[in-house]
């Protein structure tokens, strides 16, 4: 079956550094997408990776390793406002998008 | 620019009721919108995948019957909850696709919260 895991919930303070993991077995891969989801909100696009490496964009950043099934969001200089969940969606050989269950991060003070 | 709107943003009905949801792109045209569901702390579930002018792709377990989708155009989809119970109380999400930008990136509607009394 197909299967994206990530952290349920991760804590981490203000100004400080986070890297949510994503790991992921699918049948084909066509890009990995992360999106950020405030509660009660739709979720927004945050970054697409379909070769591996780093995409930077601001204070996020994705990485991509497909040999290992591997992602990582990477969020620099936090601020409260970043408190939100963060969801690793995998684009299938069937162009169809598998959604992990979603990493609600904390910030704190 | 890929902006998509959903409507109501809320809505309360009484069981045995139907309620229907539009969701439009507004400044670009969308041959496929998706239809999702997402119970709290969980993620998105996909319901369906309609293209424009032709029947939807139901998911596996969700009733089409029930759950009746039309995407008349290439601006707007609807979804339709018929005789809804207190068990499809859910936040209800659509998205398009577009061909331009990020492949397949799917642009989200801000949702609908439908609650069943």
């Amino acid at each position: 079956g197909q299967n994206i895991d990530q952290p349920t919930e991760m804590t981490a303070t203000e100004g400080a550094i986070v890297q949510i993991n994503c790991t992921y077995q699918t049948s084909g891969f066509n890009g990995l997408f992360w999106y950020q989801q405030h509660a009660g909100e739709a979720p927004t696009f945050l970054s697409y990776n379909v070769l591996d490496g780093l995409e930077e964009k601001g204070r996020f950043s994705s990485f991509l390793s497909r040999s290992k099934g591997y992602s990582y969001l990477l969020l620099k200089e936090l601020q409260m406002k970043d408190s939100a969940s963060y969801l690793c969606a995998v684009l299938d050989s069937n162009y169809q998008l598998i959604w992990g269950a979603g990493t609600k991060l904390i910030i704190k003070p | 620019g890929a902006v998509v709107s959903q409507h109501p943003s809320w809505v309360i009905c009484k069981s045995g009721t139907s309620v229907k949801i539009e969701c439009r792109s507004l400044d670009f045209q969308a041959t496929t919108m998706f239809w999702y569901r997402q119970f709290p702390k969980q993620s998105l579930m996909l319901m369906a995948t309609s293209n424009e002018g032709s029947k939807a792709t139901y998911e596996q377990g969700v009733e089409k019957d029930k759950f009746l989708i039309n995407h008349a155009s290439l601006t707007l989809s609807t979804l339709t909850v018929t005789s809804a119970h207190p068990e499809d109380s859910s936040f209800y999400i659509c998205s398009a696709g577009t061909s331009g930008g990020t492949p397949y990136e799917q642009y989200f509607g801000p949702g609908t919260r439908l609650t069943v009394t």
